[in-house]
């Protein structure tokens, strides 16, 4: 089965950055989506991207998708303490099935 | 969205104990999923849960280890059987978002400790 690759696996900026994390994933997906988690909890879906798209935006949120390349990334503008979380990367490949990536450990200092 | 509740947040079991996880959903679902997250680690498929059938388990998760149950359309019960340390992990349940390609709503997970 496919496994998502997070880089970089910690990350540590200023509040009010910009911070980039990378996803790779290894096999044919129909779909590539990112979640938060905050504090070992429940994961928040944050937004998704289909193969055919290639840059999608959602508030603060930038994601692209480069399917030859077999990468996603994730940028978080004008960051905030609130935003410290770690941050999975999900390939859906046309099933109910996720696989999910190692994750980004983000912390944000005020 | 769904709105999904976990039972208990948190425990600390003994070694050779069992454990049974509930999960809610405050609407009708076809298909709740169960995740286990190892400490530092990501989230990894332990099986799906369909009402009325069997649960379709993952490779490496077996049935006596991991019963499920899903008596209706919005619960579902995961139980970690003959616990030894090694099953230290969060455990959290998901739902499909319908109509949509895989988006999923989670949980606030399940942190098990067993000593």
């Amino acid at each position: 089965s496919q496994q998502g690759e997070e880089d970089p696996q910690a990350l540590s900026i200023q509040e009010g950055e910009n911070a980039t994390m990378n996803c790779s994933y290894k096999t044919s997906i129909n779909n590539l989506q990112w979640y938060r988690q905050n504090s070992g909890r429940g994961l928040v879906h944050l937004i998704l991207i289909r193969s055919n798209e290639r840059e999608k935006h959602s508030g603060r949120l930038r994601v692209t998708l480069d399917t030859s390349k077999k990468s996603s990334s994730l940028l978080i503008t004008a960051s905030r303490a609130a935003d410290t979380a770690s941050y999975f990367c999900a390939s859906g490949a046309g099933s109910y099935q996720l696989t999910f990536g190692k994750g980004t450990k983000l912390s944000v200092i005020p | 969205s769904a709105v999904i509740s976990q039972k208990p947040s948190r425990d600390i079991c003994q070694r050779g104990t069992s454990l049974t996880i509930q999960c809610q959903v405050d609407s009708q679902v076809t298909m709740m999923f169960w995740y286990r997250q190892q400490p530092g680690q990501s989230l990894t498929l332990i099986a799906t849960a369909n009402q009325g059938s069997e649960a379709t388990y993952e490779s490496g998760f077996v049935i006596d280890k991991f019963p499920i149950s899903r008596p209706n359309l919005t619960f579902s019960t995961l139980t970690v059987s003959n616990m030894s340390p090694e099953d230290s992990s969060i455990y959290l349940c998901s739902v499909d978002r319908e109509g949509t390609y895989n988006e999923q709503f989670f949980g606030p997970g399940t942190r098990l400790t067993v000593l």
